[in-house]
């Protein structure tokens, strides 16, 4: 799978929009991108993903670029809510059951 | 309503006894997880199993053992074997054929 940088940790005040980068300069044609997210002690919760073209679900909206070697997660009116652990994961499609590998992620703290 | 459960949330055992963690889902999906992570740590793949009766060790499946009798079961025994079996262990699931992993709310082992 391809290597993800993500930076450690950012803040964002309560109400305006959360925009989580994510470099992934070695994703090859067949990657997708997938974002995670990881509230403190539960279990992970899928949040997006895409190939190429721009997705947007009820959660958030993923922007990846037209050379695919970078994406940007957004969530559009952060809560507290959104405090998390936000994971980018690339991996192929494989049509089996196959792990999930998560990185370091980036630590959202959500302020007032 | 839909999804995964794993219970229960907290768990305390003596040193040498094995013990069997919970997990069911009754989303009907066909793939199932366990990961095990540890504090600060990314999540590390134990055991999957893409059907019923059959499962496939992962990274880490040394002193861990599961069964798979039901679509809908997928259970996790950590044996007197496992030398660090203090962890956060988390059940997934997901349609095989698909990537998306759901997962459920993890159980916290603690040996004592």
């Amino acid at each position: 799978d391809a290597k993800t940088t993500q930076p450690t940790s950012m803040d964002c005040a309560e109400g305006r929009a959360a925009n989580l980068p994510c470099n992934h300069s070695t994703i090859s044609g067949n990657e997708y991108v997938y974002w995670y997210r990881q509230i403190h002690s539960q279990g992970p919760q899928y949040i997006i993903h895409g190939l190429k073209n721009n997705e947007t679900n009820e959660m958030a909206s993923l922007i990846i670029t037209e050379d695919r070697k970078s994406s940007t997660l957004i969530l559009p009116h952060a809560t507290l809510r959104d405090t998390a652990v936000y994971y980018c994961i690339v991996r192929p499609y494989t049509g089996t059951a196959s792990k999930l590998t998560f990185g370091t992620g980036t630590r959202l703290q959500v302020t007032l | 309503d839909g999804g995964i459960t794993q219970s229960p949330k907290y768990l305390f055992r003596k040193e040498g006894q094995n013990v069997t963690l919970s997990c069911e889902q009754n989303l009907n999906h066909d793939a199932m997880y366990w990961y095990r992570q540890d504090p600060g740590q990314g999540l590390r793949l134990i055991y999957y199993s893409q059907i019923v009766n059959d499962f496939q060790k992962g990274d880490i499946a040394e002193g861990y053992s599961v069964s798979r009798e039901k679509k809908e079961s997928f259970p996790l025994t950590v044996t007197s074997a496992q030398k660090n079996p203090t962890a956060f262990y988390l059940c997934a699931s997901s349609i095989v054929g698909t990537d998306t992993q759901y997962f459920g709310p993890g159980t916290r082992l603690t040996v004592l």
